[in-house]
């Protein structure tokens, strides 16, 4: 069982629609990071979040720390979003004492 | 360039070679991680260094695999008796302390055939 689990882990979607992806974990978290990857490139990191709400051009990152929850939001999705989203959160237990802990990803894929 | 940057970005190479691979991280970062993915998956956690000490290596790291940071700057791991089951991409990261928000390289794709 992964201690934190993504959801959904494909999504399709048109041009212009607002994307949510969801993120949730087991166990207590220092911090929790979306990251980015493109098909065949490297990782890039988006957010790193310990509470709230933060928000870069049209990325908006939320986490709940009660409810263990975060979710990715993409408003005006264009194709060029287009890629595999990561959740990787520091967990207090397990994860290698420091290493991130990774979600499987979400791989999005945006239609023009 | 100021990222974190990983070499060599390709190798194949054949089953029960050694194989050894660098990264460079963010020049003030005193945390580094190694990281494996594969095909369809998240990464994995393999190692991390705080300055030049390896503070904790995961079950998957098995007796194959060694991980360095001789001077708290660049570090290597390297793969001995390779296995297909290697092939993978391997993941740099870098960071200041725990929490801090990590900086991933490019990864190196290894393939064994």
């Amino acid at each position: 069982k992964n201690e934190v689990e993504q959801s959904p882990q494909n999504l399709t979607a048109q041009e212009g629609e607002f994307i949510t992806i969801n993120c949730s974990y087991s166990v207590g978290i220092s911090a929790l990071h979306w990251l980015q990857q493109h098909p065949g490139g490297g990782i890039v990191s988006l957010f790193m979040l310990s509470s709230g709400k933060k928000k870069h051009g049209r990325l908006i990152a939320t986490i709940n720390i009660q409810e263990k929850h975060s979710s990715l939001h993409i408003t005006a999705s264009h194709p060029r979003d287009s890629a595999v989203y990561i959740c990787a959160a520091l967990l207090y237990s397990g994860g290698g004492a420091d290493g991130l802990t990774f979600g499987k990803g979400t791989h999005l894929i945006i239609q023009p | 360039d100021t990222g974190v940057s990983q070499d060599p970005r390709h190798k194949i190479t054949k089953r029960g070679q050694n194989v050894t691979f660098r990264c460079d991280p963010i020049s003030e970062h005193n945390r580094l991680y190694w990281y494996r993915q594969t095909l369809g998956q998240g990464p994995e956690f393999l190692t991390y260094f705080q300055n030049e000490a390896q503070l904790e290596k995961s079950r998957l790291l098995s007796d194959r695999f060694s991980a360095e940071r001789p001077k708290g700057s660049f570090s290597t791991l390297e793969i001995q008796r390779t296995e297909q089951g290697d092939s993978a991409m391997y993941l740099c990261a870098s960071s200041t302390f725990t929490g801090d928000e990590a900086f991933f390289g490019q990864g190196t794709r290894l393939t064994v055939v």
